[in-house]
């Protein structure tokens, strides 16, 4: 059971726009930031969006991050087939004092 | 670039430990934090524990705090993570990460994995 929640799946065609959504409680997402990664089969999570809505250099412009309250919501527009993958979410726990993930999102184009 | 190497896979009876190793290339570890986290078999990721290569302080999840051990070498700029009384539901892919500027959790670098299987 994760202390974040995130839906198992979601899915779109080409060229749509995918939301992924994260929902967490007030002692971390509520009050800390999110971060959200990209993991492809067989490979290391990579980072796509940290501090809500930031992204690393690489990352392309149609991912975005946001957040209102106790969640936080990755998209992604255009979606293209090697947009594959499953996407986590995480944050910092102040009860638990460490980083918590979501389940992990698989995304199906 | 930036690079995390990891040691290869390893088998262990229930009871056993484990040591997987870390090496950091590009930068020094002394500059960031180290973090490891898991992820069983078709299952999410778990945070493990870490350690800020500045000081040598640890801070580790709950679930792991009597029998993980998280060091680092320096001189050779690795990282260790050593897990104790193993059992099957420490089958899993275990990752070394970069914490960036010491801010959890914020993982600009990953290892590749190593494979910790766990059968009698």
């Amino acid at each position: 059971q994760s202390v974040l929640t995130q839906p198992p799946s979601a899915s779109g065609a080409p060229g749509q726009r995918v939301t992924i959504s994260c929902s967490g409680s007030s002692s971390n997402i509520g009050i800390k930031f999110v971060y959200w990664y990209r993991q492809l089969p067989g490979a290391a999570p990579e980072v796509l969006i940290y501090r809500d809505d930031q992204r690393p250099s690489g990352v392309p412009d149609r991912v975005s991050g946001s957040k209102s309250g106790a969640s936080a919501s990755l998209a992604i527009s255009g979606v293209r087939p090697e947009d594959e993958a499953t996407y986590y979410c995480a944050a910092w726990d102040d009860t638990l004092s460490g980083p918590v993930f979501g389940g992990g999102t698989k995304l199906t184009v | 670039q930036i690079q995390l190497m990891q040691s290869g896979p390893e088998m262990r009876k229930p009871g056993a430990s484990v040591k997987v190793s870390c090496q950091a290339s590009g930068y020094t570890i002394t500059t960031d934090g180290i973090s490891w986290l898991r992820q069983a078999p078709g299952q999410g990721l778990e945070w493990m524990g870490w350690i800020s290569t500045f000081n040598g302080g640890t801070n580790y999840a709950l679930k792991f705090r009597d029998r993980l051990t998280v060091t680092t070498d320096t001189s050779t700029n690795t990282a260790y993570m050593e897990l104790r009384g193993l059992t099957s539901d420490d089958t899993a892919v275990y990752y070394c990460a970069r914490i960036y500027g010491s801010e959890l959790p914020w993982f600009d670098h990953w290892g590749q994995g190593t494979l910790v299987t766990v059968s009698s």
